[in-house]
């Protein structure tokens, strides 16, 4: 089946360290998107990538850091700089064709939390 | 800067009534919106797509409009079910490739 998956489903993380969200689509879509979502909030743009080695900054870019080496792949860090991490950490992709934008597909989420 | 709204950011129904979320946009370039669904815990679920050179759109129980002289957008929900009981985001973008714009979200409670 086709589809995207972000794993871990939960991750926890020390004060001061770095982590790394995975984020895996076999959808051939050319475009990975991350946001992040607070209790009862909606959907914050972090990073997003159109193309292979090239990412742009979204709203909240400041203490996180993305890569995108292959078309599947669109790791996200949550670097020691971000000062609030936890939230729900959402990942999608999709394909664009002659410049239309079509609906994304997420994956099931990351739930990062501070301890 | 410009965003996508809401009027009400919750709306109980009972089961077996039709459900209207509604949604505001202030981005007049917008051309393409979208309406999500996510449940508790998930990723949110493609329900229903439109593009500005629509008035309304149907799918299977649900129904977008779009009213573009008062940037307006809704989704329709026939026969509310308990299933339906969710948050539903509205999202916008213009046509170019530029990452959608997501709203706060609406949450629908179904009452059995």
């Amino acid at each position: 089946d086709g589809g995207i998956t972000q794993s871990p489903k939960y991750l926890f993380r020390k004060e001061g360290q770095n982590v790394t969200l995975s984020c895996e689509q076999n959808l051939n879509h050319d475009a990975m998107y991350w946001y992040r979502q607070d209790p009862g909030q909606g959907l914050r743009l972090i990073y997003y990538s159109q193309i292979v080695n090239d990412f742009q900054k979204g709203d909240i870019a400041e203490g996180y850091s993305v890569s995108r080496e292959k078309k599947e792949s669109f790791p996200l860090t949550v670097t020691s700089a971000q000062k609030n991490p936890t939230a729900f950490y959402l990942c999608a992709s999709s394909n664009l064709r002659q410049g239309l934008n079509y609906g994304y597909t997420f994956g099931s989420g990351t739930r990062l939390t501070v301890v | 800067g410009e965003s996508v709204g809401l009027h009400l950011p919750t709306l109980s129904v009972q089961e077996g009534d039709n459900s209207i979320i509604n949604c505001a946009y202030s981005n007049s370039a917008s051309d393409y919106f979208i309406w999500y669904k996510q449940e508790s815990g998930k990723g949110p679920q493609f329900i229903i797509d439109i593009r500005s050179n629509m008035d309304k759109r149907q799918g299977q129980r649900v129904t977008v409009l779009l009213n573009k002289t008062v940037k307006h957008l809704s989704l329709q929900i026939a026969a509310t079910q308990p299933g339906d009981s969710a948050v539903y985001f509205c999202a916008e973008t213009k046509s170019g490739n530029t990452p959608l714009v997501f709203g706060k979200g609406t949450r629908l409670s179904v009452i059995a």
